[in-house]
């Protein structure tokens, strides 16, 4: 079955020491989104590519970093996590027409 | 800019019941599309239905369907003989222009057995 896939599920950190989320697709889809998630909230975009192109949001941290090294898989670089940066990170993809976007199962980030 | 405004924090429904969650959203855009997402305790976001505001017949899967009132901007999503695995949080989410999403704050849906 097409879908995306993240790993790892749970990734604990600690303060200050960098950290790689991955997410990878099946769908061929154009674009791929990160989003991060507190406890009750609703997802909120970091950043998103279409195909190679980066589009940041105005209000994601400089720590936030993302590469796409080819269409299948996009990962998200925490380059200095501090406590606040504890969340659920969420990838999804759509694609060029962007009508639908399929979601991850997402990765769970602690930072001790 | 696009706003999504889910009223109701919390909801409950008996077993075999139904449930409606409401949801309003502000837009000047006349072509957008509706989502309703679930999210349950996995945290994974799963479609549940999707409307193109183009389309005057609202869409419906199986026991979910909506009532999608484009003069209103009013969409809402009706669960029919509920079931224990619907328990979860519902989001309900414009796509604007960009692709992008933008959600409202979650109702979640509690089961009752």
């Amino acid at each position: 079955d097409a879908m995306v896939i993240q790993n790892p599920r749970y990734q604990v950190t600690q303060f200050g020491k960098p950290v790689t989320l991955s997410c990878s697709q099946t769908l061929n889809h154009n674009v791929m989104y990160w989003y991060q998630q507190k406890s009750s909230q609703a997802p909120k975009l970091l950043f998103h590519y279409y195909d190679k192109d980066f589009n940041n949001e105005a209000d994601t941290p400089d720590n936030f970093q993302s590469r796409r090294p080819n269409t299948s898989f996009c990962f998200l670089d925490i380059r200095s996590p501090g406590l606040g940066d504890a969340a659920m990170y969420l990838c999804a993809t759509s694609s060029s027409k962007g009508e639908t976007q399929y979601f991850g199962p997402g990765t769970r980030l602690l930072v001790l | 800019a696009q706003t999504v405004t889910q009223s109701q924090p919390e909801m409950s429904v008996q077993e075999a019941e139904t449930v409606t969650l409401s949801c309003t959203y502000d837009t000047s855009e006349s072509d957008y599309y509706l989502f309703w997402y679930k999210q349950p305790p996995s945290r994974q976001m799963i479609l549940v239905i999707r409307q193109e505001a183009y389309k005057q017949q609202n869409a419906t899967e199986n026991r979910f369907s909506v009532n999608f009132q484009k003069a209103a901007k009013s969409f809402s999503l009706k669960i029919s003989d509920s079931q224990l695995g619907d328990a979860a949080m519902y989001f309900c989410a414009y796509r604007n222009r960009g692709n992008k999403l933008v959600f409202g704050a979650g109702t979640i849906l509690r089961v009752k057995s």
